[in-house]
């Protein structure tokens, strides 16, 4: 079965650390790829998508991710967190089997910053 | 804010009751996705609608039912509630059909069935 992954459900972090938010998907056909991010009491927004072209994608407020096709993954990073970062970060697939596009979301990362 | 709106933004109910939550889609969007998202887990996709017909179904029973109107809009119905059906309900508005499809999500109902 088609599943998403995510290696850490909390992370903790201080202000100006560097963070890397694990994703692993299964699926062996095409994937488009997303990031989507849960502000406290905020709806889920999108932070950034890979669709094809540049495995290394850019997003919004400093966040980027790279998608390792060989490894299945699209781990998030941003070299330097802010105390608004803190929010749940999902990660997210459309697995193309010829029919319609459903997202495949892993069961998130809480991630706390601390001042 | 994506302009998927969502109502009620919250609701009480008993078990075996019945409940209808409701979307709009963003401007332009003519497909409308509803996911599940229970506490501490990431959210289910329920079923999608494109053209007021159902487009998909994920592995929900069928008292989870839904529609969809000439103007995208969409109702999400679940009969005889179970105490495991309080959750966030989502809705997410598309377009569909091309290869960078990108879902945009409302703010959510809150489910809680005593």
């Amino acid at each position: 079965a088609q599943s998403v992954s995510q290696h850490n459900h909390h992370v903790i972090l201080s202000e100006a650390a560097s963070l890397e938010l694990g994703c692993n998907y299964s699926y062996g056909g095409t994937v488009n790829l997303f990031w989507y991010v849960q502000y406290p009491g905020q709806h889920l927004q999108l932070l950034l998508k890979y669709f094809s072209g540049d495995p290394l994608v850019k997003g919004i407020k400093g966040f980027e991710a790279e998608f390792i096709k060989s490894k299945f993954s699209f781990n998030l990073r941003k070299p330097s967190v802010q105390w608004s970062d803190t929010a749940e970060y999902f990660c997210a697939v459309i697995p193309f089997s010829g029919g319609y596009n459903k997202l495949i979301f892993g069961a998130g990362t809480r991630l706390a910053v601390h001042p | 804010e994506t302009g998927v709106t969502q109502s009620p933004t919250h609701l009480i109910k008993t078990r075996g009751q019945q409940v209808t939550l409701r979307c709009s889609s963003q401007s332009g969007h003519n497909t409308v996705s509803w996911y599940q998202q229970a506490l501490g887990q990431g959210p289910q996709f329920i079923f999608q609608y494109y053209r007021e017909e159902e487009n998909g179904r994920g592995n929900f029973p069928p008292r989870f039912s839904g529609l969809q109107f000439p103007n995208y809009s969409s109702e999400l119905n679940v009969n005889a509630l179970e105490l495991d059906d309080s959750a966030l309900y989502l809705c997410a508005s598309s377009s569909p059909g091309v290869r960078d499809e990108t879902q945009y999500f409302g703010p959510g109902t809150r489910l809680l069935v005593l």
